[in-house]
């Protein structure tokens, strides 16, 4: 199955920033990739599907790229509201695999 | 709007069973193809099994296969998982989730809208 390898395990930022968030697959999914965030106690969230589209009601601030084995979620003018973990999640190869998060700690 | 409730989690004994339950509302159910997802205390996500909006083809994980079955009821509009054969690497919290697409025969694995979550222990 497919690896899906996420960094930094944890970013710490403060609110203004832009975060840069990385997921590598161990063999290429393709653009079948999507971006999910879970805040502590909550169901999470998609956010980006097909690599760069954003789901419905996620503001322009996420925006989501790459194709094949890199990709990337960037979160521009961070939001104290932007704390959470942030998942990637491949379908380009069965079964559907997700990446161990990244932490994005807002100062 | 689209909810899903899900019940049925609590306390198993390692080889025993439960049966997961997800109510739907909001959305043509039998439209779309339904998943579980589980997640560990303090770990990450796993997906568990899928079905298709007829409930003909049905997906496992491997480290479900054979101890877990996914099946529902399109004129309830509910969801299940019966879950035998618990062992302790299954307590979780298990999601009932709905995928993002309409599709008639497989899954489409992006995971549009989930359930709050229920608990599952296996511990004696």
């Amino acid at each position: 199955e497919i690896v899906l390898t996420q960094s930094p395990a944890t970013l710490s930022l403060s609110p203004g920033e832009g975060a840069t968030l990385s997921c590598r697959a161990s063999q290429s999914v393709r653009s079948h990739l999507a971006w999910y965030q879970q805040k502590p106690g909550q169901a999470p969230r998609l956010l980006i599907f097909d690599a760069s589209n954003r789901a419905t009601g996620v503001p322009a601030r996420f925006s989501g790229s790459g194709s094949g084995t890199d990709f990337t979620l960037t979160i521009s003018g961070l939001e104290p509201a932007d704390s959470a973990t942030y998942y990637c999640q491949q379908r380009g190869k069965w079964p559907p695999t997700f990446g161990q998060g990244t932490r994005l700690d807002l100062k | 709007e689209v909810q899903l409730v899900e019940s049925g989690g609590g306390l198993a004994q390692p080889g025993g069973s439960l049966r997961l339950s997800c109510a739907a509302s909001g959305f043509m159910f039998n439209f779309f193809a339904m998943h579980w997802v589980r997640q560990a205390p303090g770990k990450g996500l796993e997906w568990v099994s899928s079905l298709t909006g007829s409930g003909y083809a049905t997906y496992y994980a491997r480290s479900v296969e054979g101890r877990f079955t996914i099946s529902r009821d399109n004129s309830q509009n509910v969801l299940y998982l019966q879950m035998s054969s618990l062992r302790t690497d299954d307590t979780a919290i298990y999601y009932c989730v709905k995928d993002r697409e309409v599709a008639s025969t497989i899954p489409q694995y992006y995971f549009d809208d989930w359930g709050q979550g229920i608990l599952v222990t296996v511990s004696s």
